[in-house]
């Protein structure tokens, strides 16, 4: 079975500084991987999606990931965090007819 | 124009009574879910329905039963309520077909419906 694991459940970074929220994989192939996003009180929104494709994948508000197959890695990655960006992020695998969620990482964003 | 839509928002209800959620979505989607996320934001796939059909019941309860009217329509319903059904609910929807497999095709959520059982 496919799963991900998210290696931090808190990410706490000062507005302008880097975002890295990082997530391994577990797949006996090359998987499709996503990152979803959640606001406080709103739903999941995509934010980029792999598909075997370039293995640099740029998503919305600045937002990329990169798989990297030796590793099993598809960490996000922002270059300068902005208030907005506080909330909670998902790496999410598909499966058949479904996604699997990671367990989420809360991103907390200070002035 | 709301994509996929859900309705309540928020429902406060006691132990032992039925409730149902309405998810609605305009995308013209062929396949529609069910998804719980608990107190601690683990979100878990409960039901996907494809036109109308059920393909996935990841060993749900049989309280809960969705039903689905036409394929843009997938409400829940859930019968005899009990405290650890309180979660959020959401609903989404994506275009593949029930034989897409492994699907890559974005799934679209709605707002999350807020269910709490006193």
């Amino acid at each position: 079975a496919q799963s991900v694991t998210q290696l931090d459940s808190h990410v706490s970074v000062s507005e302008g500084t880097p975002v890295l929220l990082r997530c391994n994989y577990s797949s006996s192939y090359s998987p499709s991987l996503f990152w979803y996003v959640q606001h406080p009180n709103k739903g999941l929104q995509l934010l980029l999606k792999y598909t075997s494709a370039a293995t640099l994948v740029k998503g919305i508000n600045g937002f990329e990931a990169e798989f990297k197959k030796s590793e099993t890695s598809f960490h996000l990655t922002k270059p300068s965090a902005h208030m907005s960006d506080a909330a909670e992020y998902f790496c999410v695998v598909p499966g058949f007819q479904k996604l699997v969620f990671g367990t989420g990482t809360r991103l907390l964003v200070s002035p | 124009d709301t994509a996929v839509s859900q309705t309540p928002k928020y429902l406060v209800t006691q132990m032992g009574n039925d409730k149902s959620i309405k998810c609605e979505q305009n995308l013209g989607h062929d396949t529609m879910y069910w998804y719980k996320q608990d107190s601690k934001k683990f979100l878990k796939i409960m039901f996907s329905y494809n036109n109308k059909e059920l393909i996935i019941n990841e060993t749900v309860p049989n309280r809960f039963s969705p039903k689905s009217p036409d394929k843009a329509h997938l409400n829940l319903h859930i019968n005899s309520l009990e405290l650890g059904d309180s979660a959020v609910y959401f609903c989404a929807s994506s275009q593949g077909g029930r034989l897409a497999g492994t699907s890559t095709d974005t799934q679209y959520f709605g707002p999350g419906t807020r269910l709490t059982v006193l």
